[in-house]
């Protein structure tokens, strides 16, 4: 098992503040990073796929990104709207998982408007 | 524009009942997956099949079986279900890309 952390596990945004979060991997064997979006009710949905250090991926207000030597991944939320809560996801490929997915916890976003 | 389809979405069962959950997709993908989801817990990994033909355990295979009936159908199936299984289960198709998921199937276990 490889253990993939998301910090915090929820946090409340007032609308039309930005924030980010953490999604830490360990750093050996990695080979790449997903990034999902999941809203209540709804099944999860791709955002991000990196595979590079110092990768950045920017859709709409939401970017993320990726320190392979280090093992994190940001995702940060810009302007926040009530639309954009919902639990994110990340999950890594790993080499000697035969390349599944390990999936974290998430972070819950509720965006108060 | 169909993606991942699951059936049911909704299951009630009795310890000891056997139930196949059922899941399609039109995308061509060659690997699909099963993930359960436990509050706290993420989503976990109970088998795949990277291709028409082939299945793994992945991280909680006990108690299930899988059938990779053909490129487009992957089964789970429950031999006697347990009230440990209760739990939101998520089918997943991918070819080297993110994964598309379905829109999961809720068991309850009595």
């Amino acid at each position: 098992i490889l253990n993939v952390e998301q910090s915090p596990q929820s946090l409340h945004v007032q609308e039309g503040d930005s924030t980010n979060f953490t999604c830490s991997f360990p750093s050996s064997n990695f080979y790449a990073l997903h990034w999902y979006r999941w809203e209540t009710a709804k099944s999860p949905e791709a955002l991000f796929v990196m595979t590079l250090n110092g990768d950045e991926k920017k859709k709409g207000r939401i970017s993320a990104t990726l320190n392979t030597k280090e093992g994190y991944s940001y995702l940060y939320i810009k302007g926040s709207q009530p639309e954009d809560s919902a639990t994110y996801l990340c999950a890594s490929l790993f080499r000697s998982n035969d390349y599944k997915l390990s999936f974290g916890a998430g972070t819950t976003v509720t965006v108060r408007a | 524009n169909a993606g991942v389809t699951q059936t049911p979405k909704f299951q009630v069962l009795k310890t000891g009942q056997s139930m196949t959950l059922q899941c399609a997709q039109d995308m061509n993908h060659n690997s699909m997956y099963w993930y359960r989801q436990d509050p706290g817990m993420g989503l976990r990994l109970i088998y795949y099949s990277a291709s028409e033909g082939t299945t793994d355990k992945g991280e909680v295979p006990n108690g299930y079986n899988v059938s990779r009936l053909n490129k487009r159908e992957f089964s789970l199936r429950l031999e006697s279900a347990a009230p440990s299984q209760t739990s939101v289960y998520f089918c997943a198709s991918s070819s080297d890309r993110p994964q598309h998921f379905g829109d999961g199937t809720r068991l309850s276990i009595l």
